[in-house]
C-alpha cells in the first residue's frame, strides 16, 4: 500500500516549451501533496505544498508563475513547468500525505526533466 | 531553528558492521521523526519513523534511537550489507506540516 506514481519518469524538452508532471497516489487519497527539486548529490528542496480544490503555497524563492501546480482530485496533483530553461533542469519529486497512516509521506519515484 | 542538521556526509562500512547516522534539531515543537533510503534516479522511501514520546523503535535491521533532552535522534544499520548502499536523510515535522530534511548520508557498505 500507499504507492505514490509520477509520470512520466523522464522528459527532454525545448528551451522555451511547457512541461507537465503528473502525481498520482494510487491507493489512498491525499488531501496534501508536496512538490520537491533535488539537484545532483543534494537534499530535496520544497516546491510548494499543494491542497486539493485550493491554491498551492509555495514556498520563498520559487516562482508560482512558471511552475504552476493543480491538485484536482484527492489522487492527482500536476506540477507544469512553464517556459522551461535549462536551469530548470532537475529531478522533480511529488510526495503525498497520507492521513491514515498517521501523516506519513510518500515519495514518488521522481521525473528527470532536461531542458536543452 | 527549523533546521535539521545530519552527520556524517558520508559513511563507509564493511559488510556486516553498523552504520551509524545521526541528526540535530533545534524546535521543540517538531513531533515526528521519518528516516528515508533514497537510491540513485528514485524517490525517497520511507524507512522507519518515531515520534518523540519513544526513546528507540526497531524495525528488522533498522533502529532509531531518540534523545529528546539532547534533541538529537540516530539511525543504526545492523549487519549492513552492500545492498544498503543508498542515500539517507533524516527529516523532522510538527502539527503533520512540511518535512524539514537532513543534508544526506551516503552510505557505502563493501562486501
Amino acid at each position: 500500500g500507499a504507492v505514490v506514481s509520477q509520470h512520466p519518469s523522464w522528459v527532454i524538452c525545448k528551451s522555451g516549451t511547457s512541461v507537465k508532471i503528473e502525481c498520482r497516489s494510487l491507493d489512498f487519497q491525499a488531501t496534501t501533496m508536496f512538490w520537491y527539486r533535488q539537484f545532483p548529490k543534494q537534499s530535496l528542496m520544497l516546491m510548494a505544498t499543494s491542497n486539493e480544490g485550493s491554491k498551492a503555497t509555495y514556498e520563498q524563492g520559487v516562482e508560482k508563475d512558471k511552475f504552476l501546480i493543480n491538485h484536482a482530485s484527492l489522487t492527482l496533483s500536476t506540477l507544469t513547468v512553464t517556459s522551461a530553461h535549462p536551469e530548470d533542469s532537475s529531478f522533480y519529486i511529488c510526495s503525498a500525505r497520507d492521513f491514515d497512516r498517521e501523516d506519513t509521506q510518500y515519495f514518488g519515484p521522481g521525473t528527470r526533466l532536461t531542458v536543452l | 531553528q527549523q533546521q535539521v542538521k545530519q552527520s556524517p556526509q558520508s559513511l563507509i562500512v564493511q559488510k556486516g558492521g553498523i552504520s551509524i547516522i545521526n541528526c540535530a534539531y533545534e524546535n521543540t515543537a517538531f513531533d515526528y521523526f521519518p528516516w528515508y533510503q533514497q537510491f540513485p534516479g528514485k524517490g525517497p522511501a520511507l524507512l522507519i519513523a518515531i515520534r518523540p514520546d519513544v526513546s528507540e523503535k526497531k524495525e528488522g535491521r533498522f533502529t532509531i534511537s531518540f534523545n529528546k533532552s539532547a534533541k538529537q535522534f540516530s539511525l543504526h544499520i545492523m549487519d549492513s550489507q552492500p545492498g544498503d548502499s543508498a542515500t539517507y536523510f533524516c527529516a523532522a515535522t510538527y502539527n503533520t506540516d512540511k518535512l524539514i530534511f537532513g543534508t544526506g548520508t551516503r552510505l557505502q557498505v563493501f562486501p
